[in-house]
């Protein structure tokens, strides 16, 4: 596609409830990024695929969290026995890669609401 | 570790004026690149203008120009005659050059255009 598609859009979770979050990436991107954005903060890095590979996931915030990327297009990002702590807009992006950030691409987010 | 600093929590500029975003880094990389994205209300992230640590002149895109000052580590983002379609959050962020692409982002600033 020409952009990176994430859906659902929103997400309502019933506390302890699994969740799963879709990302689509521009065809051909290598690197994909998940980024968990806080009411007024500006976003966090959660984890980092190169192709399917899964290089860094430092930013993962508990073992609640999982990230997929089978076969080096879509990812998933799972979330178990959610928290109210976890509400907020999970980003995806992705980029040709081999380089800095430059020619990263966003989606428009999957914002989560934990009640 | 890179960390970006934005000091300016919000700011109201009359429309036409131009402004100035502030940003602050550090890093121990030697090789970095310094990024600003738009996010308006509607929640996706717009880049908006890159400077690579390298460059020794100053990025320009249009109206957006980055005002880069390596020995003060800083990266501060000016937009000549504001118009009302600005007003958005603005978030300045950081990756390595080589290798892990991931952004390191600060807390953003509000900018509010007054007609």
């Amino acid at each position: 596609g020409a952009g990176v598609s994430q859906s659902p859009r929103y997400k309502v979770a019933k506390r302890g409830q699994d969740v799963a979050l879709r990302c689509d990436p521009i065809s051909g991107h290598v690197s994909l990024f998940w980024y968990q954005q806080a009411l007024g903060q500006g976003p966090e890095f959660l984890t980092y695929f190169q192709n399917e590979a899964q290089l860094d996931k430092s930013g993962l915030p508990s073992d609640r969290f999982f990230a997929e990327r089978p076969e080096g297009s879509v990812s998933t990002l799972k979330i178990q026995r959610t928290q109210q702590e976890d509400s907020a807009v999970y980003l995806c992006a992705s980029s040709r890669g081999g380089g800095s950030g430059y020619g990263y691409t966003f989606g428009s987010g999957t914002r989560l609401t934990v009640v | 570790a890179q960390k970006i600093t934005q000091t300016q929590p919000g700011m109201f500029v009359q429309e036409k004026e131009a402004v100035t975003l502030d940003c602050t880094y550090d890093t121990s990389d030697q090789s970095y690149g310094l990024f600003w994205y738009k996010q308006p209300s509607s929640g996706e992230m717009i880049f908006l203008i890159y400077q690579g640590s390298y460059d020794e002149q100053n990025a320009t895109e249009g109206r957006y120009s980055l005002n880069f000052q390596k020995a003060r580590k800083s990266a501060n983002l000016v937009i000549s005659a504001s118009q009302l379609g600005d007003s958005a959050m603005y978030f300045c962020a950081m990756s390595q050059i080589f290798g892990n692409e991931k952004l390191t982002f600060g807390t953003g600033t509000r900018l509010t255009i007054i007609p």
